[in-house]
């Protein structure tokens, strides 16, 4: 299993735009499928979007006009753009990557990311 | 979207006792089906990939059955640390979906 670790701004302003990176170590970016997935709190996991090293994505038809995802294979690491956000975003954003096709097997710890003025 | 509906929704057993969560999905996701643990504060860990087979490290009295629509996991003699929350998640069609979870309690 490789190690994850998001990275981001804890407090984001509604409207404004949510970014957040995940660095991996302890192993290839380019044999894993990544993906985002948030869960708000005190509630169930929702799948975000997956990427591959490649830049094949795909996104959740219900965040997908917001969401961009993006890979940098150079530094071992992909991110998340979410932008005009607003409370209901607000929630622990994991980043996950898996081995065996979309099964997470690793998993950051996650952030907290609240969005308020 | 396929809708995983899990059940029930808190389970309160005591140690040793054998464990049966649910998980439903609104249409056949073939073997392509896991099963997640997460205590509080933590990550969510993988205990069961392809409906039946055990991630790394992740011990024997955790098994998963089913296929199609109908999956169960299993847990053969509770430990107090087997408490949390458990969900299943399809990866068989787009996009990824979860349940809601089954929380287990050990009195």
């Amino acid at each position: 299993q490789v190690q994850l670790q998001e990275s981001g701004p804890g407090l984001v302003k509604p409207s404004e735009t949510l970014s957040l990176t995940c660095t991996v170590s302890g192993g290839s970016i380019s044999t894993y499928y990544w993906s985002w997935i948030r869960q708000p709190p005190g509630k169930g996991l929702e799948w975000i979007a997956y990427i591959f090293y490649s830049g094949d994505t795909n996104y959740n038809p219900s965040l997908q006009s917001r969401v961009t995802l993006s890979i940098d294979t150079s530094n071992n690491q992909f991110s998340l753009k979410l932008s005009s956000v607003t409370a209901a975003d607000s929630a622990v954003y994991y980043c996950a990557g898996a081995k065996q096709w979309l099964s997470f097997d690793s998993w950051g710890q996650g952030t907290l990311v609240t969005v308020s003025s | 979207e396929i809708v995983m509906t899990q059940s029930p929704a808190t389970l309160s057993l005591s140690p040793g006792e054998r464990a049966t969560l649910s998980c439903r999905a609104s249409q056949s996701v073939s073997s392509n089906l896991a099963w997640y643990q997460q205590k509080p504060g933590q990550a969510p860990r993988l205990l069961i990939f392809g409906a039946s087979t055990r991630a790394t490290g992740i011990p024997a009295r955790f098994s998963g059955s089913g296929s199609g629509t109908e999956f169960a996991l299993t847990i053969s003699s509770l430990q107090s640390e087997d408490s949390a929350v458990y969900y299943c998640q399809q990866y068989s069609i787009w996009p990824l979906t979860f349940g809601g979870g089954s929380k287990v309690d050990i009195k």
